[in-house]
C-alpha cells in the first residue's frame, strides 16, 4: 500500500515551453502532497506544499507563475513548468501524505529527471 | 548556519562493519527526527524515526541528544545493501510542521 506514481519518469524538453509532472497517490487519498526539487549532490529542497481544493503554500523563493501547482482531487497534483530554462533542469520529486496522518507520514513518488535543452 | 548538517561522506566500509552518521541541527524548535534512505536516483524513503529514549530495529540504532542537537544513526554488521545515502530529516512544531532534509552521508559498502 501507499503507492505514489509521477508521470512522467524523465523528459528533456527545448528552452521556453512548458512541462507538466503528475503525482498521484494510488491506493490512498492526500489531502496534502508536497513538491521537492533535487539538484546533483544536494538536498531536497521543498518548493511548495499543495493542499487538495486550494492554493498551494510555496517556500520561499520559489516563484509561483513559474512553478504552477493544481490538486484538484484528493489523488492528484500537478506541476507545470512554465517557460523552462536549463537552470530548473533537475529532480523533481511529490510525495503525498495521507489524509488525516502525521506530517512525517509521506509517501515519495518515484521522481521525474527533467532537462532542459 | 545550516538548519541540518551532515556529513557527506563518502563513508567506505567493509562488510560487517559498524558505521555511525550525525547530523547536527541548529534549531531548537525541530521536535520530530527521522532518518531515510535515498538510493541513486531513487526517491528518499523512511528508514526510521527517532525518539529521545533511543530506538533500534534491526541492525540500525536511532539516538537523539537535544542538549547537544544532534541524532545520530548506527548501523551494525553492515551489508553491500545498506549502500545509500542516508538523509537526516526533521520536522518543526507549529501548524506549519515544515520538514527539512539534510544533504545526506553517502555510505559504501565494499565486499
Amino acid at each position: 500500500g501507499a503507492v505514489v506514481s509521477q508521470h512522467p519518469s524523465w523528459v528533456i524538453c527545448k528552452s521556453g515551453t512548458s512541462v507538466k509532472i503528475e503525482c498521484r497517490s494510488l491506493d490512498f487519498q492526500a489531502t496534502t502532497m508536497f513538491w521537492y526539487r533535487q539538484f546533483p549532490k544536494q538536498s531536497l529542497m521543498l518548493m511548495a506544499t499543495s493542499n487538495e481544493g486550494s492554493k498551494a503554500t510555496y517556500e520561499q523563493g520559489v516563484e509561483k507563475d513559474k512553478f504552477l501547482i493544481n490538486h484538484a482531487s484528493l489523488t492528484l497534483s500537478t506541476l507545470t513548468v512554465t517557460s523552462a530554462h536549463p537552470e530548473d533542469s533537475s529532480f523533481y520529486i511529490c510525495s503525498a501524505r495521507p489524509t488525516g496522518q502525521a506530517i512525517y507520514e509521506q509517501y515519495f513518488g518515484p521522481g521525474t529527471r527533467l532537462t532542459v535543452t | 548556519r545550516k538548519e541540518v548538517e551532515q556529513d557527506p561522506g563518502p563513508f567506505n566500509v567493509p562488510e560487517g562493519a559498524t558505521v555511525a552518521f550525525n547530523c547536527t541541527y541548529s534549531n531548537s524548535a525541530s521536535q520530530s527526527f527521522f532518518w531515510y534512505r535515498q538510493d541513486c536516483r531513487k526517491e528518499p524513503k523512511l528508514l526510521m524515526s527517532v525518539y529521545s529514549s533511543g530506538n533500534e530495529d534491526g541492525r540500525f540504532t536511532a539516538q537523539l541528544n537535544r542538549a547537544s542537537q544532534y541524532i545520530s544513526l548506527l548501523i551494525r554488521d553492515s551489508k553491500l545493501s545498506d549502500s545509500a545515502t542516508y538523509l537526516c530529516v526533521l520536522q518543526r512544531t507549529g501548524g506549519y510542521q515544515k520538514v527539512t532534509f539534510g544533504t545526506g552521508t553517502k555510505l559504501q559498502v565494499i565486499p
